[in-house]
C-alpha cells in the first residue's frame, strides 16, 4: 500500500537556523511528490512539487526539496527559517488520482 | 485563482443526525476529494470522485457517503453522526490525469458531534 512517512512530529528552531524535514514514501508507480504548508488558521497551500526532471526542486518562500529515488526520499529544506515559517508541513505522494499524505510536521520558530 | 469553497467553517451536530458537508470548486476540475484532518494523524482520504456520479472509497470510508451530481459540487454525507467523527474536514480538487498536478484545498469545516 502507498504510504508517506514524516520523521519529525514537532521541530523547534530559532530564527536563522537551517531546516530539514524528512519524508519517505512507499509507492511503486511513477512518482509525483508534493510538500504542502498549513499556516495557523489558513488552508493548505502548495510549497513545491516534483514530477520529473531536476531532482532538486525550488518552491515558494525559499524552500527547496530534493528527490532521491534510491532512498525513496523527498526532504524539505530551507537555509534560514523565519518566525513566519511557523506552520504545519505535509509531504504527499500522488498515488493514481488521489494524494496520500504523511502525518505532518509542526514547525515552531522562535524569534 | 482556483477556489474551493466549503459551505461551513464550523458545524455542531448531535449524535445520530444526518450531516451534509458541501464543497464547490470553480476551476472545472474533474477530480474532487474529501479528507479528514486530525492532530497527529495528518490527512486521511475518505472518498474521491473523478467524474460526475463516479466515486471511489479512500482509506477511511466507513460511516460516510458522497454525492457528485454536478461537476463543480461534491458533498460528504455522515449518515448518522457519531462523536468519533468530530474532526476537520477538507475538500480538494484537481485536474484529471496531468502529471504533477496538485490538489487545491478549501478552508475546511470543523465539525463537532456532541
Amino acid at each position: 500500500a502507498q504510504s508517506v512517512s514524516q520523521h519529525n512530529h514537532h521541530v523547534i528552531l530559532s530564527e536563522a537556523a537551517s531546516l530539514e524535514l524528512g519524508c519517505n514514501y512507499s509507492y511503486g508507480g511513477t512518482v509525483n511528490l508534493f510538500w504542502y504548508v498549513q499556516y495557523p488558521g489558513q488552508h493548505l497551500q502548495l510549497l513545491l512539487k516534483y514530477f520529473s526532471g531536476d531532482p532538486l526542486v525550488k518552491g515558494i518562500k525559499g524552500f527547496e526539496a530534493e528527490f532521491i529515488k534510491s532512498k525513496f526520499s523527498f526532504n524539505l529544506r530551507k537555509p534560514s527559517v523565519q518566525w513566519s515559517d511557523t506552520a504545519e508541513y505535509f509531504c504527499a505522494v500522488k498515488a493514481g488520482t488521489a494524494l496520500i499524505f504523511g502525518k505532518g510536521t509542526t514547525l515552531s520558530v522562535s524569534s | 485563482d482556483v477556489k474551493v469553497t466549503q459551505s461551513s467553517r464550523y458545524l455542531v451536530k448531535r449524535t445520530g443526525e444526518k450531516v451534509f458537508l458541501e464543497c464547490v470548486q470553480d476551476m472545472d476540475h474533474e477530480n474532487m476529494f474529501w479528507y479528514r484532518q486530525d492532530p497527529g494523524l495528518g490527512l486521511r482520504l475518505i472518498y474521491f470522485s473523478y467524474d460526475v456520479k463516479m466515486k471511489e472509497k479512500g482509506d477511511i470510508p466507513e460511516g460516510y457517503s458522497v454525492s457528485r451530481e454536478k461537476k463543480e459540487r461534491f458533498s460528504l454525507i455522515l449518515e448518522s453522526a457519531s462523536t468519533n467523527q468530530t474532526s476537520m474536514y477538507l475538500c480538494a480538487s484537481s485536474l484529471k490525469g496531468a502529471r504533477g498536478t496538485e490538489a487545491f484545498f478549501g478552508q475546511g469545516t470543523r465539525l463537532t458531534v456532541v
